[in-house]
């Protein structure tokens, strides 16, 4: 059974790199059927697509933050990685990873998620 | 960018109750349309895809119709476990969701 986990820090300055990682248990991310992406919803509020990756490389970013967000994956950990740069308050959110069966598609499995906060 | 609209924003339901919610896309998006439930605390969880396909798993009172700007989730008899907030997805062009509906006890 597909499990998917994010880990990093719980908290991050202002002006600094959020910087998470999504485990993948029970499936590959080299699987060429997928692409791996994250998803972030900050408290109380709905949902915002970031970045998606595929396992040779390939990334597409949402128009609005490619800027600031780097994806990346790590297929001899089985993991794939978020790192968006120059963080504000506004960022502060519930950071999800999440399986995506195709290039733009849906997410068909989603991580539990991980609250990051942006304070000093 | 693609943006969505759901409506209502908030729908109160009583057990048994045929539930339905709307969401719109701002251009065509053909049928490149998700849903998902989601509940406080926990990730969204996939229900339908491609506008109509029933992800595997998910009960077969939750449908989808829908095509080009205008799609509905409809569920036929709302059960206790689904009490929540739904949020729409396009992706025809990268990725925007919906700004979620909560559908809440009457």
């Amino acid at each position: 059974q597909l499990q998917l986990q994010e880990s990093g820090p719980g908290l991050v300055k202002p002006s600094e790199t959020l910087s998470l990682t999504c485990t993948v248990s029970g499936g590959s991310i080299t699987s060429g059927r997928y692409y791996w992406g994250w998803v972030r919803q900050p408290p109380g509020k709905g949902l915002e697509w970031l970045g998606s990756v595929y396992y040779n490389g390939i990334t597409y970013y949402s128009q609005s933050l490619k800027s600031r967000v780097t994806v990346s994956g790590d297929t001899s950990k089985n993991q794939f990685s978020l790192k968006l740069s120059y963080v504000t308050a506004a960022d502060t959110a519930v950071y999800y990873c999440a399986r995506c069966p195709g290039f733009g598609g849906h997410f068909d499995n989603w991580g539990p998620g991980t609250l990051v906060t942006v304070s000093s | 960018d693609i943006q969505m609209t759901q409506s209502p924003s908030t729908l109160s339901a009583s057990v048994g109750d045929r539930v339905t919610v709307t969401c719109r896309a701002s251009e065509n998006i053909n049928v490149w349309l998700a849903w998902y439930q989601q509940k406080p605390g926990k990730a969204p969880k996939a229900l339908i895809y491609k506008a109509s396909s029933l992800e595997s798993g998910v009960p077969s009172r939750f449908s989808g119709s829908g095509s080009g700007t205008e799609f509905t989730l409809t569920i036929t008899s709302l059960q206790p476990d689904d009490f929540a907030t739904y949020y729409c997805q396009q992706y025809n062009s990268y990725s925007t969701f919906g700004p979620g509906t909560k559908v809440e006890i009457k």
